[in-house]
């Protein structure tokens, strides 16, 4: 089974300062269809997962440029290019390229 | 839009059935999965299943007492719980995939589940 190991397991950021998310895999994360299946989400205090980047680098509807996604075979970034308030909270990767079972990480959490 | 119901407080080795009323979209055209998040914990994922039900998915800690399933004509996905554990307790989210597998696109609010010993 895959492991993803993220880091740092939690992450003071300053407001109107850049920040990222570290994550990786225990084998490559290329698919056989060429597709790179990292998944970002975003969890705030109190409430549901969110996803905010799918397939390495492609931004879900609604969420702010200021978030992006890159990385190759093992090793993946989330970056937030001006962290605001509502950015608190905590971050997860996963991957389904080799799944079952689907992997994710051990979650950052984003602190002012 | 995703609303689970049916958790509760239930005793070690009992059952309980959650269910997923989704709306707004087609539910037929899409997987669906179930994760979960015991307190203070991060992410699991627990089981998905294809829009036809001819394929589903579970990880090793659930397989043979959970059941995932769902029912098309009601817009519904339906997660049984037997034999729980207390390692069970946890918040499940029920999640809408995409139409051509797992995704795990949009999640529910969550329906908290909590197995005494």
């Amino acid at each position: 089974d895959v492991v993803m190991t993220q880091s740092p397991p939690s992450l003071p950021v300053t407001l109107g300062q850049p920040a990222s998310i570290s994550c990786r895999s225990s084998q490559s994360l290329v698919h056989s269809d060429g597709n790179t299946y990292l998944t970002w989400f975003q969890q705030r205090p109190g409430q549901s997962p969110r996803r905010l980047i799918h397939k390495l680098s492609n931004r879900d509807s609604g969420v702010p440029d200021r978030f992006s996604g890159s990385g190759s075979g093992t090793d993946f970034t989330l970056k937030i290019s001006r962290v605001e308030a509502e950015d608190v909270g905590l971050y997860y990767c996963m991957q389904h390229t080799h799944w079952p079972p689907v992997a994710f990480g051990q979650g950052t959490k984003v602190e002012i | 839009q995703l609303v689970e119901s049916g958790g509760g407080l239930v005793q070690s080795g009992g059952s309980l059935r959650l269910s997923c009323a989704a709306s707004g979209f087609t539910f037929s055209n899409y997987w669906m999965s179930w994760v979960r998040q015991a307190p203070g914990k991060g992410l699991e994922w627990v089981a998905t299943m294809k829009q036809d039900g001819s394929d589903k998915y579970y990880v090793d800690s659930v397989k043979g007492r959970f059941t995932i399933s769902r029912d098309n004509a009601k817009n519904s996905l339906y997660l049984q719980m037997n034999s729980l554990r207390a390692e069970d307790t946890a918040v499940y989210y029920c999640t809408r995939d995409c139409t051509n597998g797992l995704c795990l696109g949009y999640w529910g609010q969550g329906a908290p589940v909590t197995v005494s010993s």
